[in-house]
C-alpha cells in the first residue's frame, strides 16, 4: 500500500462529456502528478502540481485539467471526453520538486469511454 | 528524443531462471533510470533505480546495468519466480524536470 488513494476505480462516461478523477496523496507528500495508461502501454505524463500550482505538463490538451488543494489532494478533470480517452488514470504523490523518479502511485481510475 | 525503447515486450521464463529486460534511451539530459513493477489492477511500483554515476546496482534478486556511452540500461531478475509475473517498466527523468518518461512495458511470465 502506497498510500495513494483515487476515486472512483471504474467510470463509464460518453463522448462529448466530462469527468473528475479524485486522488490524495500520501501523507506528507507535496507533489502530485496524473499519467495516463492506456491498454497494454506506458504511462503517460499528463501534468504535476506542487503547492496548489501547475509545474509542468506532458503532451495533452488543454481539455485536461488539474487542481491541488491546500490538503495536497487533486483532481485530474477531463473535458469533451473522446473515445481515445479510454485509459488507466494513474495520480502519484512525492515529496518535493525535484525529481528523483521516487513517486508513489495509486491504483488508478479505470475510464471507458462509450 | 524523450523516448525510452523497451525490449522484449513479452517474456517466459522457468521458475530460477534469469529474466533480463533491456532499454534504451535517447536523451542524454535524463539522470534518473528506475525500473517500475506492476501486478494486474494495481498501480506501478518502484522496483529498484540507478543513476549514471555507476554501471551496476543490486537490491537482492533484483540488477540494474547502467551503460552510458551506449545509452543503455537493463534489468537482471535471478532466481526468477512465480510470484515475479507482472509487468516491468523501465523509466527515466532528468533533474530539470519532474516527470517519469516510461517504456513500453516488458509482460513477465516465470513457468513454475
Amino acid at each position: 500500500e502506497t498510500g495513494v488513494t483515487q476515486s472512483p476505480t471504474h467510470l463509464i462516461k460518453t463522448r462529448g462529456q466530462q469527468v473528475t478523477l479524485r486522488c490524495s496523496s500520501q501523507s506528507g507528500h507535496n507533489t502530485v502528478s496524473w499519467y495516463q495508461q492506456a491498454l497494454g502501454q506506458g504511462p503517460q505524463f499528463i501534468f504535476q502540481y506542487y503547492r496548489e500550482e501547475e509545474n509542468g505538463r506532458g503532451n495533452f490538451p488543454p481539455r485536461f485539467s488539474g487542481l491541488q488543494f491546500p490538503n495536497y489532494s487533486s483532481e485530474l478533470n477531463v473535458n469533451a471526453l473522446e473515445l481515445d480517452d479510454s485509459a488507466l488514470y494513474l495520480c502519484a504523490s512525492s515529496l518535493g520538486t525535484f525529481y528523483t523518479g521516487e513517486l508513489f502511485f495509486g491504483e488508478g481510475s479505470r475510464l471507458t469511454v462509450l | 528524443q524523450q523516448q525510452v525503447k523497451q525490449s522484449p515486450q513479452s517474456l517466459i521464463v522457468q521458475k530460477g531462471g534469469i529474466s533480463i529486460i533491456n532499454c534504451a534511451y535517447e536523451n542524454t539530459a535524463f539522470d534518473y533510470f528506475p525500473w517500475y513493477q506492476q501486478f494486474p489492477g494495481k498501480g506501478p511500483a518502484l522496483l529498484i533505480a540507478i543513476r549514471p554515476d555507476v554501471s551496476e546496482k543490486k537490491e537482492g534478486r533484483f540488477t540494474i546495468s547502467f551503460n552510458k556511452s551506449a545509452k543503455q540500461f537493463s534489468l537482471h531478475i535471478m532466481d526468477s519466480q512465480p510470484g515475479d509475473s507482472a509487468t516491468y517498466f523501465c523509466a527515466a527523468s532528468g533533474t530539470s524536470g519532474s516527470r517519469l518518461t516510461f517504456g513500453e512495458g516488458t509482460q513477465l511470465t516465470v513457468n513454475p
